[in-house]
């Protein structure tokens, strides 16, 4: 059962473009975190955010920027895409509190950029 | 690199078969997770494993964790074809990053 939501399924823009993901969960869940993969599968995680709060930012360009309005929302904007850009940008969720350690996963924004 | 090497494999084999897959971490952890990525769709969870623990058992699915040689595996019974997936450990590296390994890209023959 789908309870995080990720649009668009495919996005293909060319180099230098602006591109935004968005993500929804509707688990109540206070963490959510985005996630690149890479075309051998390669999971690397990118940013997490608690209640609205930014607080994992990894080595990431700074044309990537996250954003949430709210702890069940969290978007992905990309400014100026480059080539190595190209992935599958996955979404995830869970609570922070007790011992869930469960990630929920979208089922990704697979981003082309020619 | 935060995971060993060996964590990157393609297996290849035929249904029925059982198959273990096994991944080293460098970094201490208490919890080990087994992830499993279908085609076209996010990771989804299949175990969870605690230091205190040692094995964990789902279905045809387990687990087994050793805190002192910082090493997991996953093994599966009786593979089925629609096992065919990329499975991933992943543990916590603090309440907010939770690090995946490089998967095993399993293909179960029919």
């Amino acid at each position: 059962e789908t309870a995080v939501f990720q649009t668009p399924n495919y996005h293909v823009t060319q180099v230098g473009n602006e591109v935004s993901f968005n993500c929804k969960q509707t688990l109540g869940h206070d963490t959510m975190y985005w996630y690149k993969q890479d075309s051998k599968k390669l999971l690397k995680i990118m940013f997490s955010y608690n209640n609205k709060q930014l607080i994992v930012n990894e080595t990431v360009p700074r044309r990537f920027s996250p954003q949430s309005s709210d702890k069940a929302h969290l978007n992905l904007r990309i400014k100026s895409v480059e080539p190595e850009d190209s992935a599958v940008y996955l979404c995830a969720s869970r609570v922070h509190w007790g011992s869930q350690n469960t990630l929920y996963f979208g089922a990704g924004t697979r981003l082309s950029v020619l | 690199s935060q995971w060993g090497e060996e964590n990157l494999q393609a297996l290849s084999i035929q249904e029925g078969e059982d198959v273990t897959m096994n991944c080293s971490y460098k970094t201490y952890t208490t919890v080990v997770q087994w992830y499993r990525q279908k085609s076209g769709k996010g990771p989804a969870q299949l175990i969870l494993i605690r230091s205190n623990e040692r094995e964990k058992r789902s279905g045809r699915l387990r687990a087994t964790l050793d805190t002192s040689s910082q090493s997991s595996s996953l093994s599966i019974t009786g593979t089925l074809a629609t096992d065919t997936a990329v499975y991933f450990c992943a543990y916590d590296t603090n309440a907010y990053k939770v690090i995946f390994g490089k998967g095993t890209h399993l293909h179960v023959l029919p």
